[in-house]
C-alpha cells in the first residue's frame, strides 16, 4: 500500500525565517511526486512535479527536492503570503485505472508571522 | 478565464436525498477528476474521466455516479445520501493524465 507522511504536521515562522517541510513516501515505483499549496476554502494549486531521485525544480521562495524515500520543500526568506497548507501526494507505477491514482498526504500548515 | 467552476459552493442534505454537483472547465483539458477531502485524511479520488463519454472508479467510488456527456463538464451524483459523505469535495482537471493541475474551489456538503 502506497503511503506519504508529511511533516511537521505545522509549522509556525518568522517572516524571513527559513525553514523546509518533509514529505516521506512508501511506494511500489515512483512515477512521480506532487506539491501543491491549499489556501483555506480554495482548492489546491499545483507547484511542483518531480520525478527521479536528484531533481529539483524552484518557483519563488520554494524549492522542491526529491530523493529515493522523500521530498523537501525549502522555503527561503519566507512572506506572511506564503502562509497555507502545502500538500505532497505520490503516483506510482501502475497499469490501467491504478495509473491515475495519486496518493495524498496529510499537509504541513504553514503560518508566517511578520 | 474561468479555469475550473464548481456549483453549488454550499448545500445541505438529508439522509436520503439525492444531488448533483457540477464542474465545469474551460480549458479544454481531456482529464477530468473529483476528490473529496475529510478532516485529518488526504485527498481521496471518488471517480476521473479520461475524455468526453469515458468515467471510471477512483479510490473511494461507492455510493457516488459520475457522468461526462460534455468535454467541458463532469457531474458527480449522489443518489441517497449518507452522513458519511460529508465532505468538501473539489473538480479538478489537467491536460496530462493522473497528475491534477487544476482544482476548483470546491463544494462544502452536509449531510444530516
Amino acid at each position: 500500500e502506497d503511503q506519504v507522511t508529511q511533516s511537521p504536521e505545522a509549522l509556525r515562522l518568522q517572516e524571513g525565517e527559513s525553514s523546509s517541510l518533509n514529505c516521506s513516501y512508501t511506494v511500489s515505483g515512483l512515477r512521480g511526486l506532487f506539491w501543491y499549496r491549499q489556501d483555506p476554502g480554495k482548492g489546491p494549486e499545483f507547484l511542483f512535479t518531480l520525478y527521479s531521485a536528484g531533481e529539483e525544480k524552484e518557483k519563488e521562495r520554494l524549492k522542491a527536492t526529491l530523493t529515493k524515500k522523500e521530498s523537501f520543500l525549502h522555503i527561503t526568506a519566507p512572506k506572511p503570503e506564503d502562509s497555507a497548507t502545502y500538500l505532497c501526494a505520490v503516483q506510482a507505477h501502475y497499469s490501467g485505472a491504478g495509473s491515475y491514482q495519486l496518493t495524498f498526504g496529510k499537509g504541513t500548515k504553514l503560518s508566517v508571522i511578520p | 478565464n474561468a479555469g475550473v467552476t464548481q456549483t453549488p459552493k454550499f448545500r445541505v442534505l438529508k439522509t436520503g436525498q439525492s444531488m448533483t454537483l457540477l464542474c465545469a472547465q474551460d480549458m479544454n483539458h481531456e482529464y477530468m477528476y473529483w476528490y473529496r477531502q475529510d478532516p485529518g485524511m488526504g485527498l481521496r479520488l471518488i471517480h476521473y474521466s479520461v475524455g468526453e463519454g469515458t468515467t471510471a472508479k477512483g479510490e473511494v467510488p461507492d455510493g457516488y455516479n459520475v457522468s461526462r456527456l460534455k468535454k467541458q463538464n463532469f457531474l458527480l451524483g449522489l443518489e441517497s445520501a449518507a452522513p458519511s459523505q460529508t465532505s468538501v469535495y473539489f473538480c479538478a482537471s489537467s491536460s496530462q493524465g493522473a497528475q491534477p493541475q487544476h482544482f476548483g474551489d470546491g463544494t462544502r456538503l452536509s449531510i444530516l
